[in-house]
């Protein structure tokens, strides 16, 4: 039962340069999120997906882009990455709807040289 | 106004103690509340969804109160393991919103 996986667990990288988070999940969940989470500020949403092809903005959005051409991946990426981009950023998914719980993959922690 | 706060603490209790965290919320067109567990450096889990009528799972009781906009989460005889930030969350208007969270720190 792999449930939600993230990769890679650990990023270090230079400014200016793109990365990409991934994310998968195995239960064929509707819905999929990506969040930052950094001290003081909590969880906050940066893009969420509802289905395979539909994506919408969070919170946070301004320097992510993603996409989901299939229903258990949705990957992140950096397209040009900057110091304040550095933080935890979680992937989690839900099977029915957007205010519904939410299940976590482990993170992957981002540091942005 | 925050959405959702919570006192960050945090709680230092001795094992066996009862604890207890609240959390407001500012948009009463709140729909969904939930309570999260997170360990140090790992990810959130769902401890309890919380329902108007309240509800209890083993130690742990989750309380709502619409007319003054709070939610609670009570720990009943703590233990060791109970150690970790609690994240309050609030769903509506299409999306979770956490709060910070508050620390518990269960000692010998």
């Amino acid at each position: 039962d792999a449930g939600i996986t993230q990769s890679p667990r650990y990023k270090i990288t230079e400014t200016g340069r793109q990365v990409t988070l991934m994310c998968h999940q195995t239960w064929s969940h509707s819905y999929m999120f990506w969040y930052r989470q950094d001290l003081g500020h909590g969880l906050r949403l940066i893009y969420y997906s509802a289905a395979a092809d539909i994506t919408d903005k969070g919170e946070v959005p301004d320097g992510y882009v993603v996409s989901r051409s299939k229903t258990e991946n949705f990957p992140l990426t950096l397209e040009s990455a900057t110091r304040s981009q550095t933080s935890v950023y979680f992937c989690a998914s839900s099977p029915t709807d957007v205010g519904q719980p939410q299940h976590f993959g482990d993170g992957t922690r981002l540091s942005i040289l | 106004r925050k959405e959702v706060e919570q006192d960050p603490g945090p709680f230092n209790v001795p094992e066996g103690a009862t604890v207890a965290f609240n959390c407001t919320y500012s948009n009463s067109a709140s729909q969904s509340f939930f309570w999260y567990r997170q360990d140090c450096r790992k990810e959130p889990k769902l401890l309890m969804s919380v329902y108007s009528s309240g509800n209890e799972d083993g130690r742990f009781t989750a309380q709502l109160n619409r007319a003054s906009q709070y939610i609670s989460l009570l720990i009943r005889d703590s233990k060791l393991s109970d150690s970790a930030t609690y994240l309050c969350v609030r769903g509506g208007g299409n999306k979770l919103t956490f709060g910070t969270g508050t620390q518990l720190k269960v000692e010998l």
